[in-house]
């Protein structure tokens, strides 16, 4: 099975800073159609998941572009280039490259 | 899109339970669909998968042999029969879709509490 490790498990950050979000794979994620399959959710308090970003890079419909993914292989980062209230909650790398699925432990950010 | 889960509640160790998820505002037959969990205060596990057309289903280890994922396009639900629960099985469960030729869940049911408790 693989396994997703993120760090760090907590960010608090000020309002217009950036935030950076690291997820490491136990195998790597890169399919051999080229693509990566990795995808990155948030969780706002309250609420279900909502997809960020899908492939390891692309965002999904409606995301702002202060979101960004990035990373191949086994090594992954999720970047909020300024970074707003409402972005807070917990975000979640997950694997679907292979059952069963996997997902990250969380992080959660917060605003100082 | 909508997904509501249903079938929730409180259930002693060993019991059964089905869990529902109606489905609407788009063509449900043509999406894979999963369950994922999250226990009180932790973090999201995935659970099950259906295909489309109910081909295949596969399962987290930790449930396999127990819980039933199936689904019935005609009334454009997905179930999720769960048996000899125990204590670990205490979660919000929810359903989400996968559109085909894709690899991520693009909408997500609210979810349904789950407790298994004596």
């Amino acid at each position: 099975d693989i396994v997703m490790t993120q760090s760090p498990l907590s960010l608090p950050v000020t309002p217009g800073q950036p935030a950076t979000v690291s997820c490491r794979s136990s195998q790597s994620l890169l399919h051999s159609n080229g693509y990566n399959y990795l995808n990155w959710y948030l969780q706002k308090p309250g609420q279900s998941p909502q997809l960020l970003i899908y492939l390891g890079s692309t965002r999904a419909s409606g995301i702002p572009d202060r979101f960004s993914g990035s990373g191949s292989g086994t090594d992954f980062t999720l970047k909020i280039s300024r970074v707003e209230a409402e972005d807070v909650g917990v975000y979640y790398c997950m694997q679907p490259l292979q059952t069963p699925y996997s997902f990250g432990q969380g992080t959660k950010l917060e605003i100082k | 899109v909508q997904l509501v889960e249903s079938g929730g509640g409180v259930v002693q160790p060993g019991r059964s339970l089905r869990l529902s998820c109606a489905a609407s505002g788009f063509t449900f037959s043509a999406y894979g669909m999963h369950w994922v969990r999250q226990a009180p205060g932790k973090g999201l596990e995935w659970v099950a998968i259906i295909w489309y057309d109910g081909s295949n289903k596969y399962y987290t280890d930790s449930v396999k042999g127990r819980f039933t994922i199936s689904r019935d396009d005609s009334k454009n639900t997905l179930y999720l029969q769960m048996n000899s629960l125990r204590a670990e099985d205490t979660a919000v469960y929810y359903c989400a879709r996968e559109p085909v030729g894709t690899t991520f869940f693009d909408y997500w049911g609210q979810g349904t509490l789950v407790t298994v408790s004596s």
